[in-house]
């Protein structure tokens, strides 16, 4: 069964802080694909990055960052120097190679204050 | 630009009425999906659609049915509204190995 797990379901930080938001997930297959979405609050779940199971490589995207760790099934993203901007619903999510559809984490609410 | 649109963003229902939700693409992706989202319980599917006239359970299907006529629209019915229905419905759509597209979701409130 595929299931994503973010455990951390609300998280409220100050302007320029880091965040690290945590998703870990499993599956049987050998080939899959994860992704990050950012929801904010107009409603669209707006696509952030997609990794595939064979690529273990970090990624930076100016101030964000995710690293994917097989060995501890994870893929978590962090925002360096957060944002107000930045405020929304974070959803982890689980694709397979065929026409099956996403699983998706039940999200993490990010707070930024100023 | 890619799109993904649904008809409404928000709707207000009574209970027993019929309602649809459509949602249309135009990126000729074979792959179509509805997900209701309610808070802290995540997205959770309730239909997709793999191709014309095709379509799948997904974990909530009871009291929806779906329509897929055309490659680039697939239709959400509640056959009869109720007020456990009252959610936000998301629509979206993806080609195999590559990311999902979303509209911009209907706020559905059943009366």
């Amino acid at each position: 069964a595929q299931k994503v797990t973010q455990a951390q379901t609300e998280i409220s930080v100050v302007e320029k802080e880091d965040v690290t938001l945590d998703c870990v997930y499993e599956t049987r297959d050998t080939t899959y694909y994860l992704f990050w979405y950012k929801q904010p609050p107009s409603g669209e779940l707006v696509f952030l990055i997609r990794r595939n199971s064979f690529d273990e490589q970090n990624e930076i995207s100016g101030r964000y960052s995710w690293n994917f760790q097989k060995s501890t099934s994870s893929f978590n993203f962090t925002i360096t120097a957060s944002q107000v901007v930045d405020s929304a619903v974070y959803f982890c999510a689980l694709g397979r190679s065929g026409n099956t559809p996403l699983v998706f984490g039940k999200g993490t609410r990010l707070s930024v204050i100023a | 630009d890619v799109k993904v649109t649904q008809s409404s963003r928000y709707l207000v229902k009574r209970t027993g009425e019929k309602v649809f939700l459509e949602c249309v693409q135009d990126m000729d992706h074979e792959n179509m999906f509805w997900y209701r989202q309610d808070p802290g319980l995540g997205l959770r599917l309730i239909y997709f659609s793999y191709d014309v006239k095709m379509k799948e359970k997904g974990d909530i299907p009871e009291g929806y049915s779906v329509s897929r006529e055309k490659k680039e629209r697939f239709s959400l019915i509640l056959e009869s509204a109720s007020t456990n229905q009252t959610s936000m419905y998301l629509c979206a759509s993806f080609r195999v190995r590559t990311e999902a597209f979303f509209g911009q979701g209907t706020r559905l409130t059943v009366v």
